[in-house]
């Protein structure tokens, strides 16, 4: 079985500031790691996923993850926050492998852009 | 392209009432199927998955249940509703069961139960 912790539930920052969103994860097997948003009052949707290869998943509005397996963490980060960014993110894991498929999330961090 | 709908949107029900929610996926095929119930710091808990039609599993013991009475549509219900089944509700389809698939969800329902 997998798990996921993301220990900082709110992160507020200030417009064009950096942030980085942390998530540590558990697991007996080899793992997937993603990224989801939820923007409020909407559905989830996927931000990034690091499947194999590079340790480093870019998104198409900015965002970054790196695979860490010592560290066995995968935080988000972002150079330059936008009003826009304003939302809950969650950190997930499955298993690398037939029978583990199913996500495993964390909590969420609620991150606020304060102009 | 593949849409996901909920409906309906907010719901507001009384102890001890049924419950019905529905969740219909187009442009797709044989896609896998999920309910997840988001509560307020809690993150999102898988309830029930399915692979195909009439295949539900389920992940934990509580008072709902869901069925797949078609290919495309995920029905999550209850007989009686407890307090603690307030929530968000979120449907969510992927195309195939492998590790590493994107899931992609719908916009949710918001259920009050008073």
């Amino acid at each position: 079985a997998q798990s996921v912790t993301q220990l900082d539930s709110q992160v507020p920052v200030f417009e064009e500031a950096p942030v980085e969103l942390r998530c540590n994860y558990s697991s007996s097997v080899s793992v997937y790691l993603f990224w989801y948003v939820q923007y409020p009052n909407q559905g989830l949707q996927l931000l990034l996923k690091y499947l194999s290869g590079s340790t480093l998943v870019e998104s198409i509005n900015g965002f970054e993850a790196e695979f860490n397996k010592s560290q066995t963490s995968f935080h988000l980060r972002k150079p330059s926050v936008h009003i826009s960014d304003t939302a809950e993110y969650f950190c997930a894991v499955s298993g690398a492998n037939f029978g583990n498929e199913k996500l495993t999330f964390g909590t969420g961090t609620r991150l606020t852009i304060i102009p | 392209s593949q849409t996901i709908h909920q409906w309906p949107a907010t719901l507001v029900q009384p102890v001890g009432s049924p419950l019905s929610l529905e969740c219909t996926v187009e442009g797709t095929s044989n896609p896998n199927l999920y309910w997840y119930r988001q509560a307020a710091g809690r993150g999102l808990q898988l309830l029930f998955y399915s692979v195909g039609i009439g295949q539900i599993s389920s992940e934990v013991p509580q008072n709902l249940s869901a069925s797949r009475p078609q290919d495309r549509q995920f029905i999550l219900s209850s007989k009686k509703l407890l307090l603690s089944d307030s929530g968000f509700y979120l449907c969510a389809w992927s195309a195939i069961n492998r590790a590493g698939e994107t899931q992609y969800f719908g916009p949710g329902t918001r259920l009050l139960v008073l």
